[in-house]
């Protein structure tokens, strides 16, 4: 399976936007590239996905660079609420694929 | 309200014994799924299920059990057999287990043994 490398934890101050960075260097062309957040003591919350272009919805965005291994979670404007951990996956399209979680990112917000 | 709810929140086991946690959804999903969570942790796959009557194993099976007689029901059985079984445990649904389709996860049901 492709894997993911996400920064280990990111502080960002309330109101202001926040990057959150993704590397997937081996991604193949039948990989969606899915974000996932998760609270403390609850399950995980879809937040994202893609394949080749950027999206948007009213949660976040999503900047999948040209080559497709790399990818930006885009959180416009943080609030303590989204104080979480933010997990980079890939799906791939083939049968039999499941979510594979990494460590993800610890997204940490100051008021 | 449609979701998915485990139940039941926590859950408390004496060595030994075996014990079932409940997963329901009301999405009309095809798949399912079961993860563990250990404390720090990242999720890891238990079982899966793409289709009513079908399941799969995932990366760390041995020591549990499922079914899937109905489409809107997946349990999970940990049994003695499970060494450490004290964790998190998330259920999740999705239309199929396509790379473009969404899961959502239920809250989760924490295990402790005793």
């Amino acid at each position: 399976d492709a894997k993911t490398t996400q920064p280990n934890s990111m502080e960002s101050n309330e109101e202001e936007p926040v990057h959150l960075p993704c590397n997937h260097s081996t991604i193949s062309g039948t990989d969606y590239i899915h974000w996932y957040r998760q609270l403390p003591s609850q399950g995980p919350e879809y937040v994202i996905h893609g394949l080749t272009s950027n999206v948007n919805n009213r949660m976040a965005s999503l900047a999948i660079a040209e080559d497709r291994k790399s990818s930006t979670l885009i959180l416009h404007r943080a609030t303590l609420r989204d104080a979480a951990v933010y997990y980079c996956i890939l799906k791939s399209n083939n049968a039999g694929n499941m979510l594979t979680f990494g460590g993800g990112t610890r997204l940490m917000v100051k008021p | 309200d449609g979701g998915i709810t485990q139940s039941p929140k926590y859950l408390f086991r004496k060595e030994g014994q075996n014990v079932t946690l409940s997963c329901e959804q009301n999405l009309n999903h095809d798949a399912m799924y079961w993860y563990r969570q250990d404390p720090g942790q990242g999720l890891r796959l238990i079982y899966y299920s793409q289709i009513v009557n079908d399941f799969q194993k995932g990366d760390i099976a041995e020591g549990y059990s499922v079914s899937r007689e109905k489409k809107e029901s997946f349990p999970l059985t940990v049994t003695s057999a499970q060494k450490n079984p004290t964790a998190f445990y998330l259920c999740a649904s999705s239309v199929h287990d396509g790379g473009g389709t969404e899961a959502f996860f239920g809250q989760g049901t924490r295990l402790t043994v005793v």
